[in-house]
């Protein structure tokens, strides 16, 4: 398996501002991926993010306000910026692999508060 | 539109006895299907899979069955163990794609009595 480590665990931000979550895995993957989950609700994905290009976001969401980056095949920066109340949730990062295809790793997850 | 449905937000199991937890999904192209427990303050743990081409997997106390005609799954604990009480998420893709882009259900909150 592989060890995924988030940094901050947790932050309260105002409004108006933006925030990078940092994403490190302990292996080289292909795959990462950024999830956000709402009080109360399941995991959502946001967007896969690939080591060289940019990266793919789902249906809801834009790269203006999720700016994502992939410098290399152990570590991804999602920002959430300019939040609002509506954004706080748990952001987790996760990784496809690294042996198999069949799993998903993720990282124990950041709780963000807006105010 | 919720694509995976766990429509129990919460089940109560006495310990020793059996957890079941059910998963209903929409979308005929999922193909690969997942479950995973989630404790407070951790990110969620892989448990166990199931592809399409199979109607049960086991793995110790762990068992996923798929009825495709249905178009649910279930997943199975026996002995249920205090240990246990966790969150549990199904999640499904499609495609050849194995783990990629999961569609996750709304969780069900497992507490195991003692």
């Amino acid at each position: 398996s592989a060890v995924i480590s988030q940094k901050p665990s947790r932050d309260i931000c105002q409004r108006g501002t933006s925030l990078t979550i940092q994403c490190q895995v302990d292996s080289q993957v292909t795959m990462m991926f950024w999830y956000r989950q709402q009080p109360g609700q399941s995991l959502t994905l946001i967007a896969t993010a690939n080591q060289g290009s940019e990266a793919t976001y789902e249906s809801g969401f834009v790269i203006d306000k999720f700016p994502i980056s992939r410098p290399n095949l152990t570590f991804s920066t999602l920002t959430v910026s300019n939040m609002s109340p509506e954004d706080s949730s748990i952001y987790l990062c996760s990784v496809l692999g690294p042996v198999s295809y069949n799993e998903q790793f993720f990282g124990p997850g950041t709780r963000l508060t807006v105010l | 539109d919720q694509q995976v449905k766990q429509n129990s937000p919460s089940l109560s199991v006495q310990e020793g006895r059996i957890s079941i937890l059910n998963c209903d999904y929409t979308n005929s192209m999922f193909d690969y299907f997942l479950w995973y427990k989630k404790y407070p303050a951790e990110g969620p743990t892989f448990l166990i899979s199931i592809s399409s081409i199979k109607d049960k997997n086991e793995d110790g106390r762990f068992t996923v069955f798929l009825n495709k005609s249905a178009k649910h799954l279930s997943l199975h604990i026996v002995p249920s163990q205090p240990g246990d009480s966790a969150v549990y998420f199904c999640a499904a893709s499609e495609g050849i794609q194995g783990a990629q882009k999961l569609v996750f259900g709304q969780g069900t909150r497992l507490t195991i009595n003692p």
